[in-house]
């Protein structure tokens, strides 16, 4: 199976700060990669696809970037509605894979 | 709009079998994928396994394969998830989820998660 390994495990923002959280695939994904967004108690939310593309409905400061391995997912000017879990996921190889989290905090 | 409606919290027995439902509404049940997951709270995500509803052809994660059967009922547009011979290790919420057109292992609806307890 394809690890994902996703970093920082934690991160502590404040208000209008901007935020990167990094996604290493253990081989190339083509950029089959995905990025969500998961409040406490709540099921996972796709804020990107395909590395890159944003979904509908999710806000612009939302971003995301990489290739062959190395991903990322920037947050432009955190929001207090921004705090959460975020996961990445490989969709190049079966099974589908997912990034051990990242908890984003306000400071 | 899509909906993802799952089934309520169980608590069961070690040994026991648990079915998990998920009833959709909002888009086309009968030519669509349904995945589900595994999460532990406070930890990751696993992929257990997916269902086309079309055929009921299933593709399963080889480390749940003969712990989670899919199946679905395309009169009421609802998804299934078996868990069978349940331990402790199988404590998690469980959550449906459909692919997105054209990224069939890109997931963007989520039923709201069930909670299975195993406990004696």
């Amino acid at each position: 199976d394809i690890q994902m390994t996703q970093s920082p495990a934690s991160l502590s923002a404040s208000l209008g700060e901007t935020v990167s959280i990094e996604c290493l695939a253990s081989e190339g994904i083509s950029n089959d990669l995905a990025w969500y967004q998961q409040k406490s108690g709540k099921s996972p939310q796709l804020l990107i696809y395909a590395a890159s593309r944003l979904q509908d409905g999710v806000p612009s400061r939302f971003s995301g970037s990489g290739s062959g391995t190395r991903y990322s997912l920037k947050i432009s000017g955190m929001q207090p509605e921004d705090e959460a879990d975020y996961f990445c996921q490989q969709s190049y190889k079966y099974p589908p894979t997912f990034g051990s989290g990242t908890k984003l905090e306000i400071k | 709009q899509v909906k993802l409606q799952q089934s309520g919290a169980e608590l069961v027995k070690p040994g026991a079998s648990v079915k998990l439902s998920c009833k959709t509404s909002g888009y086309t049940f009968s030519t669509s994928y349904m995945s589900w997951f595994k999460q532990i709270p406070g930890q990751s995500i696993e992929w257990i396994g997916m269902i086309y509803a079309g055929d009921g052809g299933t593709g399963y994660n080889q480390k749940f394969k003969g712990k989670a059967t899919l199946t679905v009922d395309t009169s009421s547009s609802t998804a299934y998830m078996d868990l069978s011979s349940l331990t402790t290790e199988d404590s998690a919420v469980y959550f449906c989820a459909r692919p997105k057109g054209g990224y069939e292992d890109v997931m963007d609806a989520w039923g709201q998660g069930a909670s299975v307890t195993v406990s004696s």
